[in-house]
């Protein structure tokens, strides 16, 4: 069963900074890899798409790397604003089997205090 | 539409009870995703629909949850015999295909009293 984790559970930054965070699976033989941002009280807003043949993507400020062997990808952000603050999850599919369901990690709660 | 809809935001009810909650995908997507997130968790797959059919339900955690899709865009999750362990937001999703990005809504707070 796949499994998915995130380190920190939580982060706080001061305004300017570069921060990585970390999401680890289990299960190395994914389809994909999404990163999404949830702000308190909403629904989750996708941010970056890696397809598992892909390495990283990058959008504005969010750059996002995969080293699938080791089962790990970590979302950077670069000169964090406080609007950025939220809780960020990772979520993988698997290859095998028909849905291409998502299995999330418990996610990141970012702070970024300006 | 713009983005996956649902509705409604909340609901509460008493436990026992049966509610409905609906789900509006992105116009022209396959596939339609339901999930279930507790409070500090990542939601949860509950099923998955490809078009019409229910490809896969095995996140379904008992026989009280069921859900359709009729005419291959609105779904609808039905609970009956509601239990207080419900409680959570249900969130659905929609991708393009069954291997692309998952676009997800607001979700729908349920509250089982």
């Amino acid at each position: 069963k796949q499994e998915v984790t995130q380190i920190p559970a939580a982060l706080s930054v001061p305004e300017g900074e570069n921060l990585v965070l970390n999401c680890s699976f289990t299960d190395s033989a994914i389809y994909n890899l999404q990163w999404f941002r949830q702000d308190p009280g909403k629904g989750l807003t996708s941010l970056l798409l890696i397809q598992s043949s892909q390495r990283e993507q990058t959008s504005g400020r969010l750059n996002a790397s995969l080293d699938k062997s080791s089962g790990r990808s970590t979302l950077y952000i670069a000169a964090s604003q406080p609007g950025d603050s939220a809780t960020y999850l990772c979520a993988v599919s698997l290859s095998s089997g028909s849905a291409r369901q998502l299995t999330f990690g418990s996610g990141t709660q970012l702070t970024v205090l300006p | 539409g713009a983005g996956v809809s649902q509705t409604p935001s909340n609901k509460v009810t008493e436990k026992g009870k049966y509610v409905e909650l609906r789900c509006d995908p992105i116009s022209g997507h396959t596939a339609l995703y339901w999930y279930r997130q507790s409070l500090g968790q990542g939601p949860e797959f509950l099923i998955y629909f490809q078009g019409t059919g229910a490809a896969d339900d095995s996140g379904l955690p008992n026989d009280r949850f069921f859900a359709v899709r009729p005419e291959g865009s609105v779904s609808t999750l039905k609970i009956q015999r509601t239990e207080r362990g419900d409680s959570a937001v249900y969130l659905c999703a929609s991708s393009r295909d069954r291997g692309s990005g998952q676009f997800f809504g607001p979700g729908t707070r349920l509250t089982v009293l």
